[in-house]
């Protein structure tokens, strides 16, 4: 299995509304990231996990909360978002360090 | 001064041609990686390398570390090329933040 699967590929919620993105990988990579992407703009990095512990934390408002439960699988948990939240969301994961990165395919959302 | 250059931004090709793309950057890197992005889509990495030269299929990516640049070309370019192609280079250690060039936007025409 060489990819990383993102789930849902859509998601449209109210400002109001708890959400969670999915994103899942068996390679055995032990970095994993997300990304937020708006529209003809280049990504920009949010988390980094390594070995399942946060590594770096962009300055991302608490609105969103990432959970890395084992080394398959991370989660972002969103809530309370606004509209210019809305963008497409990019899960990566790599080797250590950082080499040999496969990105999911995104999931875009849309706040309304 | 943006850490990564990316030249052109827009490319308009027709069916068969020979497409490059370049890519100069500023920073000290251990690897650097070609992305491509189709509209609404997500990312494929293309390439990582580190030195000399990859080749994968119609696509051969170079890199000339002492240069700090980096070519993609794409040989009888077909319009499913079409896509964004991302330069994205890493330092490497324990820094796991790329830093992305801001695309090449290629149309391939029939």
């Amino acid at each position: 299995d060489t990819e990383v699967t993102q789930t849902p590929k859509h998601l449209v919620m109210g400002m109001t509304n708890k959400k969670s993105l999915k994103c899942e990988q068996h390679m055995g990579h032990r970095a994993m990231y997300w990304y937020k992407q708006k529209a003809k703009k280049p990504p920009e990095l949010m988390f980094v996990y390594s070995y399942e512990k946060l590594s770096i934390n962009e300055s991302v408002p608490s609105r969103f909360s990432p959970e890395c439960p084992n080394s398959s699988l991370l989660n972002l948990h969103l809530h309370a978002l606004q509209p210019e939240d809305s963008a497409l969301y990019l899960c990566a994961s790599s080797t250590v360090p950082n080499y040999g990165y496969t990105f999911g395919s995104g999931t875009r959302l849309t706040v309304v | 001064k943006n850490e990564v250059e990316q030249s052109p931004q827009n490319l308009t090709a027709q069916e068969g041609e020979f497409i490059t793309i370049n890519c100069s950057y500023s920073v000290g890197i251990s690897a650097l990686h070609w992305l491509q992005q189709h509209p609404g889509g997500g990312i494929v990495s293309l390439f990582m390398l580190s030195s000399g030269k990859k080749k994968h299929g119609r696509l051969i990516a170079t890199i000339n570390i002492q240069e700090k640049h980096s070519s993609l070309h794409i040989t009888a370019s077909h319009p499913r090329d079409s896509a964004v192609y991302i330069c994205a280079p890493n330092s490497g250690g324990s820094n796991y933040k790329l830093t992305f060039g801001k695309g090449t936007l290629l149309t391939v025409n029939p």
